[in-house]
């Protein structure tokens, strides 16, 4: 079984300020992990993914999460956060041993981020 | 234009209707999905599908009908809406198991 945890419905935070996204995970094998953004009346849009390798992946718009396998997490962030930042984030994992390729999704955080 | 797109974007109809919301995407992907999200419950998978002809139920298929007959395009129907049925609707494909789906705009469907 494979679920994912997104601890915060909402993230505030001042525009330059560093800005974190919290997301746990649980799967039986090893994880695939991703992070996805979706602003208003739009589709989700892929952020950054760890399959292997470095625990610190980098993406788009200037994001970055770090894969912890000893507390099962996955947090997206962003040094300097800003005002277009504020949007809805999801995490998303999927077990690389599952016979599913189905990825479970977090409920999803809104962050905002205040002038 | 390459991508996915759904439509329509904005749908009104009543209960015990049928309707039908399109995907097509460009890439040739082989995977496709349908989400529908409501507020209080992120996205769930209703349908989706590995190539053409095949397709497979997910969390919450009750009510929804897929066919895929194409490999780029998977339209979803509604056979007989209903109030619950009021979301907006995501359409995604990816391109293997390992890469992260590309999601279309959605449609909001209204059921009245």
């Amino acid at each position: 079984a494979q679920s994912v945890a997104q601890p915060e419905d909402q993230v505030n935070v001042a525009e330059g300020n560093p800005l974190t996204v919290k997301c746990t995970y649980s799967v039986s094998g090893n994880p695939y992990l991703f992070w996805y953004v979706q602003y208003p009346n739009r589709g989700l849009q892929f952020l950054l993914k760890y399959i292997t390798g470095d625990n610190l992946v980098k993406g788009s718009y200037g994001f970055e999460a770090e894969f912890n396998k000893s507390q099962t997490s996955f947090h997206l962030k962003k040094p300097s956060a800003l005002v277009s930042d504020s949007a809805l984030y999801f995490c998303a994992v999927r077990d690389i041993e599952g016979g599913s390729y189905i990825p479970t999704f977090g409920r999803g955080t809104s962050l905002i981020v205040h002038p | 234009d390459a991508g996915i797109t759904q439509s329509p974007r904005y749908k009104i109809t009543e209960t015990g209707r049928q309707v039908t919301l399109m995907c097509h995407q460009t890439w040739s992907h082989s995977y496709m999905f349908w989400y529908r999200q409501d507020l209080g419950h992120g996205l769930r998978l209703i349908y989706y599908s590995a190539a053409a002809d095949i397709t497979d139920k997910g969390e919450v298929p009750d009510g929804y009908v897929v066919s895929r007959s194409k490999t780029e395009n998977f339209p979803l129907t509604l056979e007989s809406a209903t109030r619950s049925q009021t979301s907006v609707y995501f359409c995604a494909s990816s391109e293997s198991r390992h890469q992260p789906q590309h999601f279309g705009d959605g449609t909001r469907l209204s059921i009245l």
